[in-house]
């Protein structure tokens, strides 16, 4: 069975400062791998997605995130995060082809400090 | 551009009652599906849809019916209310019935079983 896990469940990082969250899979396979952002009381938005091809994808907001195959790693980062990125992140996967719903990770709280 | 929509977005209940949460998008999308965010736990899939008239059920089920008479309408349904059911429950789409394509989320209905 699919897993994905986020090694951490909070982050605090000074506003204007450099951001890596982690995200492990596990899969048979390579899978489809995507990044949500929840701000607090919200549904889920899709920042990024990864299918194919170069393994460094952009998204929206600034965010970028790079698949590694070797190490199942799919981690996000922004060069300069601000305050309005405090929010909850989940990395999810889900196999390719078929009717699979999404395995999401237990998420990442992000805290900008001033 | 209402997307998905959900209703309500709060909901207390008795342990016993049922209730239909609904949902509906208006983007002409053949998945639907349902999660439900448990603190700690990320989103987990209860039920999906690839098509009117097609469910099938996701990683945890048990407690909870879905149908989809039309494309447009998602509902899910408690028999009968337990307090392990409060929870948010999100409702999400995609274009195709293949994993290829990102979900869309509606915004969340919170539910609270007393």
């Amino acid at each position: 069975a699919q897993s994905v896990t986020q090694p951490d469940i909070h982050i605090t990082v000074s506003e204007g400062a450099s951001l890596e969250l982690r995200c492990n899979y596990s899969y048979g396979a390579t899978p489809y791998l995507f990044w949500y952002v929840q701000s607090p009381g919200q549904g889920l938005q899709l920042l990024l997605k990864y299918f194919s091809g170069d393994t460094l994808v952009q998204g929206i907001k600034g965010f970028e995130a790079e698949f590694k195959r070797s190490q199942s790693s799919f981690n996000l980062r922004k060069p300069s995060v601000h305050w309005s990125d405090a929010a909850e992140y989940f990395c999810s996967v889900v196999g390719k082809g078929g009717a699979d719903g999404l395995t999401f990770g237990k998420g990442t709280h992000l805290i900008i400090q001033p | 551009n209402a997307g998905v929509t959900q209703t309500p977005k709060f909901q207390v209940l008795k342990t016993g009652q049922s209730m239909t949460l609904q949902c509906a998008q208006d983007m002409n999308h053949e998945y639907m599906s349902w999660y439900r965010q448990d603190p700690g736990m990320g989103l987990r899939l209860i039920h999906y849809s690839v098509g009117a008239g097609i469910t099938d059920q996701g990683e945890v089920p048990n407690g909870y019916n879905v149908s989809r008479s039309t494309t447009e309408d998602f509902p899910l349904r408690l028999l009968s209310a337990a307090p392990s059911q409060t929870s948010v429950y999100f409702c999400a789409s995609r274009q195709g019935v293949m994993s290829d394509q990102p979900q869309h989320f509606g915004d969340g209905t919170r539910l609270s079983i007393l």
